[in-house]
């Protein structure tokens, strides 16, 4: 069964804290992605990996940076974190390839920044 | 514009109701396409692909329109469980293959 683990289902952290958030995965994918899902806007693309030491902006980086040091965890740092970074995290894996990818998602990091 | 858009919602259904969701994208270059389902504080899951032909997979329709360039769902004979949200997802070829989710569509089916 294809396994993405985040490590922790709820956070609070507050402003400025520098945040890590981690992300497992045991299926062997290339390619790793961390979203943000928030009410009325959807999911968000913040970065993602097609290998290891590999990275790429997706959509909104800004605040955020990611490390990828091994192929089966993809870690999103939040600098400084901020209110407005209050979100549901989702991290997500698929297999290499440009097209007809099935990304298998994390359960989901809840964090609130006060 | 958004690259891909839903209607919220919510679809309020009694059980046993025939539901259809639309989703439209704006990407002429858009080259697959997937319905996932996303329980409430859950993570999404696919629910299946959408083929250029159609598909179905039990209660379950899926059909493509490139010319006017928007995917539908069809649920049929609604279940309390089929309550969710359900998310239009589009990979864009020209875009190293990243998929693009539309905000989902909230589906609630009462007894």
């Amino acid at each position: 069964d294809v396994k993405v683990t985040q490590s922790s289902r709820y956070l609070v952290k507050r402003t400025g804290e520098k945040v890590f958030l981690e992300c497992v995965q045991d299926m062997d994918h290339e390619n790793m992605f961390w979203y943000r899902q928030d009410p009325g806007l959807g999911l968000r693309l913040i970065y993602f990996s097609y290998d290891v030491k590999m990275k790429e902006k997706g959509d909104i980086p800004e605040g955020y940076s990611v490390s990828r040091e091994k192929k089966e965890r993809f870690s999103l740092i939040l600098e400084s974190a901020s209110t407005n970074q209050t979100s549901m995290y989702l991290c997500a894996s698929s297999l290499r390839g440009t097209t007809g990818n099935i990304q298998y998602f994390g359960a989901g990091t809840r964090l609130s920044v006060l | 514009r958004k690259e891909v858009e839903q209607d919220p919602g919510p679809f309020n259904v009694p059980e046993g109701a025939t539901v259809a969701f639309n989703c439209t994208y704006s990407n002429s270059a858009s080259q697959s396409f997937f319905w996932y389902r996303q329980d409430c504080r859950k993570e999404p899951k696919l629910l299946m692909s959408v083929y250029s032909s159609g598909n179905e997979d039990g209660r379950f329709t899926a059909q493509l329109n490139r010319a006017s360039q928007y995917i539908s769902l069809l649920i049929r004979d609604s279940k309390l469980s089929d309550s969710a949200t359900y998310l239009c997802v589009v990979i864009i070829y020209n875009q190293g293959g990243k998929l693009i989710f539309g905000q989902g569509t909230e589906l609630s089916v009462k007894p």
